[in-house]
């Protein structure tokens, strides 16, 4: 089985500019998560979606957004890209939503704001 | 809002040696608890889980954990690491709000 990919791998962009971050789940997997890590801060949880519902939230602002599509693959944007939205991007599926699901992550999209 | 915390950023044994890496979580409800290993080049991989019954856990490649209520604690430890252990390992705690909280990682690093 396919584990979860992401695209692109690695992207650079500069500051006032927006980006869309890929996530392919596992195949079957219908709950996709977004982290972003960063040296300072680790690993921080963005949002989850399920069936094409945001499921949950972390605290980062508005211009952080997600979406989920009919086929589970979801899609992350930034908008106005700040200097400090320079990490990795990790998306992470799980088959359902249920706390004590199994997360399996991918290798991450690495954005540079320039 | 939960925390995790983990007590050590950078550990470094010989070959042979035990491992035990302490991890703290802040909730007092219900709480799964995991253990993730990302190897140099690699993505981020779940080492093993705890979610209910036996507080002691075992996991991947000769890993465990214990989970102790009491002392919000679950460390994890192997008795005998090889080279190929070395990594960064992340405690990660999810409860009643469903987000998955992780501590800050501890870098393992294993001599031959």
């Amino acid at each position: 089985k396919a584990g979860v990919t992401q695209t692109p791998r690695y992207l650079i962009k500069t500051r006032g500019q927006q980006v869309t971050l890929s996530c392919s789940p596992i195949s079957g997997h219908r709950s996709v998560s977004w982290y972003q890590q960063t040296p300072g801060q680790g690993l921080q949880f963005l949002f989850e979606y399920f069936s094409e519902t945001q499921r949950n939230k972390g605290n980062f602002p508005g211009r952080f957004s997600g979406r989920q599509f009919s086929n589970s693959r979801s899609e992350m944007n930034v908008s106005t890209l700040e200097l400090g939205d320079s990490a990795l991007y990790l998306c992470a599926s799980s088959w359902s939503s249920a706390r004590s699901d199994t997360q399996y992550f991918g290798p991450g999209t690495r954005l540079t704001v320039l | 809002a939960q925390s995790v915390s983990q007590h050590n950023h950078h550990v470094i044994l010989s070959e042979a040696a035990s491992l035990e890496l302490g991890c703290n979580y802040s909730y007092g409800g219900t709480v799964n608890l995991f253990w993730y290993v990302q190897y140099p080049g690699q993505h981020l991989q779940l080492l093993l889980k705890y979610f209910s019954g036996d507080p002691l856990v075992k996991g991947i490649k000769g890993f465990e954990a214990e989970f102790i209520k009491s002392k919000f604690s679950f460390n994890l430890r192997k008795p005998s690491v090889q080279w190929s252990d070395t990594a960064e390992y992340f405690c990660a705690s999810r409860g009643d709000d469903y987000k998955l909280s992780f501590g800050a990682g501890t870098t393992v690093t294993v001599r031959a």
